[in-house]
Parts: structure tokens; sequence; C-alpha cells
């Protein structure tokens, strides 16, 4: 099986501007989670996506979005970029919601200048 | 929401040697996972202890979980060179990572 990919792996991009990550799951895994690592803050967690439908959201503002389609494949979007929305992003995988280990993909490193 | 808190921040031992790090948490998990992070491959999965469940083994890892002090902790044994990396715990599917423990194994 094909692992979590995760395009595109790196992206610069200028305050104000928006940003779209794309994250394709395992196949036959149905939940995606995002979360976004920075040296600072550590791991932290975006959201989660299971059948469409956000299920969990961790404590960001509104500017982060997400959506997940019918395939599983999973969108993340950040508007009005930040520099402290420098980070990796990172996107996990798992067959179900809970109990279940989740399979990570590389990350996309976005840098905002 | 609550996050599990890895202790030490960051562990240096001599290769072969064992090594312990913690993970502490607040309230009721139904589940704790530990994952590895290196620059080499990513975050990956280790291993999953449920609540009911005391203490579980995965080749050289041994992870083990007290409910009634809300802790976990993993032991690496016969450390190697390619066991630096980071460590996280996770807990249940609120999917809340600590800030990790960082594992330097010396040659």
């Amino acid at each position: 099986k094909a692992g979590v990919t995760q395009t595109p792996r790196y992206l610069i991009k200028t305050r104000g501007q928006q940003v779209t990550l794309s994250c394709s799951p395992i196949s036959g895994h149905r939940s995606v989670s995002w979360y976004q690592q920075t040296p600072g803050q550590g791991l932290q967690f975006l959201f989660e996506y299971f059948s469409e439908t956000q299920r969990n959201k961790g404590n960001f503002p509104g500017r982060f979005s997400g959506r997940q389609f019918s395939n599983s494949r999973s969108e993340m979007n950040v508007s009005t970029l930040e520099l402290g929305d420098s980070a990796l992003y990172l996107c996990a995988s798992s067959y179900w919601t809970s109990g279940y280990e989740q399979y990570f993909g590389p990350g996309t490193r976005l840098t905002v200048t | 929401s609550q996050q599990g808190e890895e202790d030490p921040q960051a562990l240096s031992i001599q290769e072969g040697e064992n090594a312990t790090m913690n993970c502490s948490y607040k309230t009721s998990i139904n589940n704790l996972q530990w994952y590895r992070q290196n620059s080499g491959r990513g975050l990956v999965h280790l291993i999953l202890i449920r609540s009911n469940e005391r203490e579980k083994h995965s080749g050289r890892l041994r992870v083990t979980l007290d409910t009634s002090k809300k802790s976990s902790s993993l032991l690496i044994t016969a450390s190697r060179a390619a066991d630096t990396a980071s460590y996280f715990c996770a807990l249940d599917d609120k999917i809340i990572f600590g800030k990790g423990t960082r594992l330097h194994i010396l040659p």
C-alpha cells in the first residue's frame, strides 16, 4: 500500500496570502487529521475529518480550515497568512477515528515571509 | 483538552544502554499511543496500549500504563544509534501530543 502523501512538500508564501495543502490518505483509511509542528509549540492538533465531516478541532483561529472529499482526500487552507504560521504541517490517516494507529505523511514545510 | 507531557524533555545515553521516558496526563483515557519522529522517517507509530492493559511489548520496546497514576512509560532496551529521535505520546482520539522527549544515543 502506498503511504500518506502530502503536496506540496515545500512552500514559501508571503504574509497576507492564503495557502492550500493537500493530503492523500492510505487507501481504505477514512480518518484524516492535520497537525502543525513548530520548534516552540511542538505538535499541535488542528482538526480531524472522518467521512467528510469534521470530527474534532484544535485551538486554532478560524483562518485555519479544512475539508475532506468523498475519496477521503483532504485539504487544509490557511487564509491571511502570518509569520507565525511558518511550520511543518503534518497529515495523518487512520482506518477509524479512535484506538487505531495513525500513519503520518512527510509533511509540508510552509515558510511565510 | 488535555495534553500528554513527556519527561524528560531530553535524554542522552550510551549505545547499548536502556532508555526510559514517561508520559503523564490529567483525565481518563481509552488508549495511549507512542510515536517516534526522526528526520529520516518522519513520524512513525510505535505502539498502542489500551486502558485495560498494563504492559505491552514490541521488539525492544516495552510500554507500561498506570491508569491510577495517569502515566505511561516507554522503555527502549539495548539502544542503537537509529533510536536517536523524538518520542511523543498521544492520548485517545483527541490525538493530543506532548512536546516529546528528544533521545540521543551516543556511540
